[in-house]
C-alpha cells in the first residue's frame, strides 16, 4: 500500500513567521502535487513537481521535490492570515492518468 | 480559466436509492477521475477513466458504483443503492497529463 505521510497535521503560527510542511513516502512518485482546500470546496492545484530535486516558487511559497522523488516540502515565508487553510500533498505513481495518493493534510492557521 | 464543474452541489437521498452525480470535465482533457472525502478524512481515489473505459479503480469502487461518459462533455458517477456510509464529498477531476484539476464537489448525504 502506498502512503503519503504529511506533517505536521496542525500548525498555528503568528503572521510573519515562516513554516515548512513535509510530505514523505517510501514510494517513488512520478510527480507530486500540492493543493489547497477550503472547507466544503474541492482541492485547488498550487503546483506540480516532476523532476527529483526540483524547486518551484509561487510568490511566498516554495515547493521542493526530493532527489529520490519520495518526499516533498512546502515552505511559506512571512505567512499571512490569508494563507490559512488546508494544504494537501498528492503523489502519482504514473506519468499520465494514474490515481493520486493524498496525504492527510496540514491545517494551517495564521493569526494576525 | 477552464474549470471542472459538478452538479448538484448538495444531494440528500434515502438509503437504498440510486443517485447520479454529474461532472463536466475540462474540454481538452483526456483523463477523468472520481474521488471522495468522508468528513474529516483523506481524499480517496475511486476510479479513473480514459478512452471510454475504466483504467483503474479502488477497492471502494464496488459493484454499486459505475461511471459513464454518455456524451462528449459529461462524466457521471452512479451509486446504485446508497448506504449510510456513502455520505461524503465526491470530487470529479480531469487531466491532460500530470496536473489533476478538481471540481468543487457534490456533498452527498444518505439518510
Amino acid at each position: 500500500t502506498q502512503l503519503l505521510e504529511q506533517s505536521p497535521q496542525f500548525l498555528s503560527i503568528q503572521e510573519g513567521e515562516n513554516l515548512t510542511v513535509y510530505c514523505n513516502s517510501s514510494s517513488v512518485f512520478s510527480s507530486l502535487q500540492w493543493y489547497r482546500q477550503e472547507p466544503g470546496e474541492g482541492p485547488v492545484l498550487l503546483v506540480t513537481v516532476v523532476t527529483g530535486g526540483e524547486v518551484k516558487k509561487l510568490k511566498r511559497l516554495t515547493f521542493q521535490f526530493g532527489d529520490a522523488r519520495k518526499d516533498s516540502s512546502l515552505h511559506i515565508t512571512a505567512a499571512q492570515p490569508g494563507d490559512t487553510g488546508l494544504y494537501l500533498c498528492a503523489g502519482s505513481l504514473w506519468d499520465q492518468g494514474g490515481k493520486l495518493i493524498f496525504g492527510q493534510g496540514t491545517e494551517l492557521s495564521v493569526k494576525p | 480559466e477552464p474549470e471542472v464543474t459538478q452538479t448538484p452541489s448538495h444531494q440528500v437521498t434515502q438509503m437504498g436509492q440510486e443517485v447520479i452525480l454529474r461532472c463536466v470535465p475540462i474540454s481538452n482533457h483526456l483523463y477523468f477521475y472520481w474521488y471522495r472525502q468522508i468528513l474529516g478524512q483523506k481524499v480517496e481515489f475511486l476510479v479513473s477513466f480514459y478512452n471510454n473505459e475504466i483504467s483503474e479503480k479502488s477497492e471502494i469502487f464496488d459493484d454499486q458504483f459505475s461511471v459513464e461518459r454518455p456524451d462528449g462533455s459529461n462524466f457521471t458517477l452512479k451509486i446504485r443503492s446508497t448506504k449510510l456510509e456513502d455520505s461524503a464529498m465526491y470530487f470529479c477531476a480531469s487531466s491532460e497529463s500530470r496536473s489533476r484539476l478538481f471540481g468543487s464537489g457534490t456533498r452527498l448525504t444518505v439518510v
